[in-house]
């Protein structure tokens, strides 16, 4: 089964907090994990991925954490603000090409 | 520059009806993708478009789904005999079509079906 599991489904960050996404997957030949940002009444958009020969990728104030070994990745947002609250995906993939995504969470960072 | 466009951006239609929705890609992507996403649900891969290659149509739900591409421009993905199942935004993304090439998503297409 290609399966992705997300959580929380929801999550509230006060400004300035760190804001934690994690995603579960089950098919090891997955070799391409994205995470996209969208907001209300758009397309979702890439936000940042890693590879799995890497165990952390940083960009600006989003990280993404991966461990290989338990099968999880994880987004870090930073220094939270409100303009960073969205829905985020995690997504998986064997080539980048189809993509298998998460439910999605709905952050809300409180100003 | 110009990115992915959807149209139309919102579609009401009667159980049973056809419908069509339309996507341009970035000029230039050879790679064009279909995406369903049902309410408050996670995107799911519908069909993948890479060049003049078959294409990948393992996430069409039923024989009622089908997509088209002309060339390396304007794809149209048809929903015939729609049921209310199939309301959710319809999206479409496209990509240089590399190797982990970055998708790049169109805003969509809001379908519900009365």
């Amino acid at each position: 089964q290609q399966q992705v599991k997300q959580s929380p489904q929801s999550l509230i960050v006060q400004k300035g907090g760190i804001s934690i996404i994690n995603c579960a997957y089950e098919n090891t030949a997955f070799d391409y994990f994205p995470w996209y940002q969208q907001f209300p009444g758009k397309g979702p958009a890439l936000l940042i991925a890693i590879r799995p020969d890497v165990s952390e990728k940083k960009e600006g104030r989003f990280t993404i954490s991966f461990n290989k070994s338990a099968k999880q990745f994880s987004l870090h947002i930073m220094d939270s603000q409100p303009g960073d609250s969205a829905t985020y995906f995690c997504a998986a993939s064997k080539d980048g090409n189809k993509l298998v995504f998460g439910a999605g969470t709905i952050l809300r960072v409180k100003s | 520059g110009a990115g992915v466009s959807q149209s139309p951006s919102n579609k009401v239609t009667e159980k049973g009806k056809d419908v069509e929705l339309r996507c341009d890609p970035i000029s230039g992507h050879t790679a064009l993708y279909w995406y369903r996403q049902r309410l408050g649900q996670g995107l799911e891969f519908l069909i993948y478009f890479q060049g003049n290659s078959a294409p990948d149509k393992s996430g069409l739900p039923s024989d009622r789904f089908s997509a088209e591409r002309t060339g390396e421009s304007v794809s149209t993905l048809t929903i015939q005999r729609t049921q209310q199942e199939d309301s959710a935004v319809y999206l479409c993304a496209s990509s240089r079509g590399g190797y982990k090439e970055t998708q790049y998503f169109g805003p969509g297409t809001r379908l519900l079906v009365l």
